[in-house]
């Protein structure tokens, strides 16, 4: 059963505007959630991160929410730039070890 | 700096047929992991290698074996190989097995198809 999910699997945007990409989990001992962005033919890279003590981390246009309450985080990405068309990963790590689960993935298309 | 590297990039097999996927990193990186990626379905763990000498399965291990050979080197080997394993493969490597968390590094990825 998938630990992490991330139930849209696409998201349009227009340029400027913000992107919102949502990712919700299952197992209250996730520690560290991760957002990795992934271009066509290419491996995914690593965008940013926050750790369970935390609610918000910010790094230039990308920011992400923590609500640990509602075991749900999301990016925001503001504002949209045609190079952030990509597929984005949630991942989560157990604090138990060093494995990431990964959500599905939500290809992200910015309109310009 | 090459980071994590993959061969081959793309292969095509007949079902039944073996091999052996490739992957390097030179971060000198303790953990090497290896992952599926199928349509609607993210990345899948395959197996992974916490430090040198050591191996564990993952989430999807069934029809794969790993060799850690060396600190650099993490393989992936398809004994015999089904149409069930098309994907495309990615090896990552992670600094560190303890303390202050860090994020894994991926490669450029391998496109398997079986026939």
């Amino acid at each position: 059963d998938q630990q992490v999910k991330q139930n849209s699997p696409s998201l349009s945007v227009q340029e400027g505007r913000i992107s919102i990409l949502n990712c919700d989990y299952t197992n209250s001992m996730f520690d560290y959630f991760l957002w990795y962005k992934k271009y066509p033919a290419e491996g995914p890279t690593f965008l940013i991160s926050i750790s369970s003590i935390k609610d918000k981390n910010e790094d230039g246009r990308f920011t992400v929410f923590l609500n640990k309450s509602a075991k749900h985080l999301s990016l925001h990405i503001v504002p949209s730039q045609p190079g952030d068309s990509a597929v984005y990963f949630c991942a989560a790590k157990d604090i138990n070890d060093y494995k990431l689960s990964f959500g599905a993935g939500t290809t992200v298309t910015v309109r310009a | 700096n090459a980071g994590v590297t993959q061969t081959p990039k793309f292969q095509v097999l007949k079902t039944g047929q073996s091999m052996t996927l490739q992957c390097a990193q030179d971060m000198n990186h303790n953990s090497m992991y290896w992952y599926r990626q199928d349509p609607g379905m993210g990345l899948r763990l395959i197996y992974y290698s916490a430090s040198e000498g050591t191996t564990d399965k993952g989430e999807v291990p069934n029809g794969y074996n790993v060799s850690r050979l060396n600190k650099r080197e993490f393989s992936l080997r398809l004994e015999s190989a089904a149409p069930s394993q098309t994907s495309v493969y990615f090896c990552a490597s992670r600094t560190g097995t303890t303390g202050v968390f860090h994020e894994q590094y991926f490669g450029p990825g391998t496109r398997l198809t079986v026939t």
